[in-house]
């Protein structure tokens, strides 16, 4: 079975660009997380999608936002690019299965560089 | 004040040795999962081991197992017979059930492993 895969793996932007990120869960994985990954704040949540909707938002400005397809497929937007987004993007997906064992498996991440 | 606290930012161990690696937590749900994670220079997070907070017994996955001491709140990496591949970034992470929040996990600051041949 495919793991989570991510596009694109390297993004170069400059500030006040905007930038989309896509992320395709693991087959039959229904939820979609999105997390952030500096050497300053380490890794921080952004959001969670499940079924076509947020159900768990971060700590993040309204700069950052996303969404879910029906396919479980989901992309991230960052609007108006500030230098302190250069980052580490990981999307992760689990099956939302409801039970307490229920693991998010990574994928290899979108390096974002802000220039 | 800090949910995950990895107080080792970086561990060094020979090949074919034992290392842990520590992590405490800081939660007041009763209903919670602890994860542990690699991240090789990639990048990639890779799941290694997960342990629910009512599970009795602590979780093992071939070389790696986990010594969960609830009453401590900490949930220890072990590796077992370090190889060179597994130098990399550890990362302990919780989930807390409760609250609706049961799809985002905390992370620590990572322990940064070494394994010399």
């Amino acid at each position: 079975k495919a793991g989570v895969t991510q596009t694109p793996r390297y993004l170069i932007k400059t500030r006040g660009q905007q930038v989309t990120l896509s992320c395709s869960p693991i087959s039959g994985h229904r939820s979609v997380s999105w997390y952030q990954q500096t050497p300053g704040q380490g890794l921080q949540f952004l959001f969670e999608y499940f079924s076509e909707t947020q159900r768990n938002k971060g700590n993040f400005p309204g700069r950052f936002s996303g969404r879910q397809f029906s396919n479980s497929r989901s992309e991230m937007n960052v609007s108006t690019l500030e230098l302190g987004d250069s980052a580490l993007y990981l999307c992760a997906s689990s099956l939302a299965n409801y039970d307490s064992t229920d693991t998010q498996y990574f994928g290899p991440g979108t390096r974002l560089t802000v220039l | 004040a800090q949910k995950i606290t990895q107080t080792q930012p970086g561990m060094f161990v020979q090949e074919k040795e034992a290392v842990t690696l520590d992590c405490t937590y800081d939660t007041s749900d009763p209903s919670y999962g602890l994860f542990w994670y690699k991240q090789p220079s990639s990048g990639e997070m890779i799941f290694l081991i997960y342990q629910g907070s009512y599970d009795q017994q602590n979780a093992t996955e071939g070389r790696y197992s986990l010594n969960f001491q609830k009453a401590r709140k900490s949930a220890n990496l072990v590796i077992s017979a370090s190889q060179l591949g597994d130098s990399a970034m550890y990362f302990c992470a919780m989930r807390e059930d409760s609250g609706g929040s049961n799809y985002k996990l905390t992370f620590g600051k990572g322990t940064l492993l070494t394994v010399n041949p």
